[in-house]
């Protein structure tokens, strides 16, 4: 499985947009790209997920660089609920196992 | 609609001592997970199923036991509780493993202490 690459922790003004990278250099054809996200103390929530076209639904938006060994989450106008520890995935679709790594920390800020 | 519950909520325990979580769900999925997360780590996944009357190891499978005898149930066991066991355990379900991809959903966990 492909392996993440995020940023520990990172800070975002209230109602601006907050970008959240990933790095996943070593995705492989077949592997699409999860995001999930972990408010305090509750459990894991499913954000959105994308092969390799921009998806957008109504939580946020995804984009996948063209050679797909990155992509960056947008929540686009971010609000004090959406602190969270938010996870980026590399699985082939089917599995049943989701590698949640350590993630990126976001904090909002009023 | 209630989707994915976990009971109990807290516990602590003894060494040595068994117990039983229980996760229920009632959005009728076929596939149902059971996973630990340590403190400023992310989830691992314990047991699985993919259906009623199925169980498989996940990545860490040792010194757990699961049972899945109703479709909108799947138990974690704990035989004889050790303090690496004291974490706090998440259930998840799931239509399927897709394609195409069908979201986890989360209940808000079991916070278990072993002492």
């Amino acid at each position: 499985d492909a392996k993440t690459t995020q940023p520990p922790s990172m800070d975002c003004a209230e109602g601006r947009a907050a970008n959240l990278p990933c790095n996943h250099s070593t995705i492989s054809g077949n592997e699409y790209v999860y995001w999930y996200r972990q408010i305090h103390s509750q459990g894991p929530q499913y954000i959105i997920h994308g092969l390799k076209n921009n998806e957008t639904n109504e939580m946020a938006s995804l984009i996948i660089t063209e050679d797909r060994k990155s992509s960056t989450l947008i929540l686009p106008h971010a609000t004090l609920r959406d602190t969270a520890v938010y996870y980026c995935i590399v699985r082939v679709t089917g599995a049943n196992n989701l590698f949640f790594g350590t993630g990126t920390r976001l904090t909002v800020i009023p | 609609n209630a989707g994915v519950t976990q009971t109990p909520k807290f516990r602590v325990l003894k060494t040595g001592q068994s117990m039983t979580l229980l996760c229920a769900q009632d959005m009728n999925h076929e596939y149902m997970y059971w996973y630990r997360q340590d403190p400023g780590m992310g989830l691992r996944l314990i047991h699985y199923s993919v259906g009623e009357g199925t169980t498989a190891k996940g990545e860490v499978p040792d010194g757990y036991n699961v049972s899945r005898l109703k479709k909108q149930n799947f138990l974690l066991g704990l035989e004889s509780a050790a303090p690496s066991q004291t974490s706090v355990y998440f259930c998840a379900s799931s239509f399927t493993g897709g394609p195409p991809y069908q979201p986890q959903h989360f209940g808000d966990g079991t916070r278990l202490s072993i002492l």
